[in-house]
């Protein structure tokens, strides 16, 4: 049973870097892509970007400009930094992990996110 | 504003049967990507409840439902109980994005 572990600083100042980490427990590591997805206060999701095991990388066009993601193998862990934050960086951010099933005959494309890391509420306020 | 359109709200009686709708457009669902759905209750984080459009993971009432036609995608929830009460959103992929729903919030009444 695959676990995900995240942490990180929750209370950031305007311009400052967002730094968060999560930990994979249990299963494969080298065979996902690993997603950082947001949730804003009373809104929906955001997904972020994704990473995997070699550090092979995909960011949401919105963000790219402020988001690195990374990873370490060796602890089965990858982080996220988000850069010169603001107040509309506020948000509950989540760790998951990928699944990508593709059928080729019958043109389908199937990507879904389970399990979920617990959620970091990262807040951003002077 | 979320890629995937769906109700801010719906409700329902103990028992009773609701339905969630999800509207997107030809660059996702009707692309031929799938529908996937997650719960949310207050204070935690998603749960996959539906994936690939119809599928449920082990430990998933059959009580949930999915459905997938055209650009637009339903979850149904049968035998509604106290404990479903919670968002409710869908997911799907567009422009090698994952693109979700603006969420749905269940209320059992």
């Amino acid at each position: 049973q695959v676990q995900l572990q995240q942490w990180g600083a929750g209370l950031l100042k305007p311009s400052e870097t967002l730094s968060l980490t999560c930990a994979v427990y249990g299963g494969s590591f080298s065979g996902y892509y690993w997603s950082w997805i947001r949730q804003p206060p009373g809104k929906g999701l955001e997904w972020i970007g994704e990473i995997n095991h070699s550090g092979s990388t995909n960011y949401n066009p919105s963000l790219k400009s402020r988001v690195t993601i990374s990873v370490d193998t060796s602890k089965n862990q990858f982080s996220l930094k988000l850069s010169s934050v603001t107040a509309a960086d506020t948000a509950v951010y989540y760790c998951a992990r990928k699944h990508i099933v593709v059928v080729t005959a019958i043109h389908s494309v199937s990507v879904w996110f389970d399990p979920w890391g617990q959620g970091t509420l990262v807040t951003v306020s002077s | 504003q979320s890629v995937l359109t769906q109700p801010p709200s719906v409700s329902g009686a103990p028992g009773q049967r609701v339905t969630i709708s999800c509207t997107g457009s030809s660059s996702n669902i009707g692309a031929g990507y799938d529908v996937h759905w997650y719960q949310q209750l207050p204070g935690t984080a998603p749960k996959l409840l539906i994936y690939g459009n119809s599928n449920r993971p082990s430990g998933v009432p059959d009580r949930f439902s999915g459905s997938k036609s055209g650009t637009s995608a339903s979850l149904a929830i049968t035998g509604l109980q106290a404990e479903d009460e919670a968002d409710y959103y869908c997911q799907s992929y567009d422009s090698s994005l994952g693109v979700f729903g603006g969420g749905t919030k269940l209320t059992v009444l």
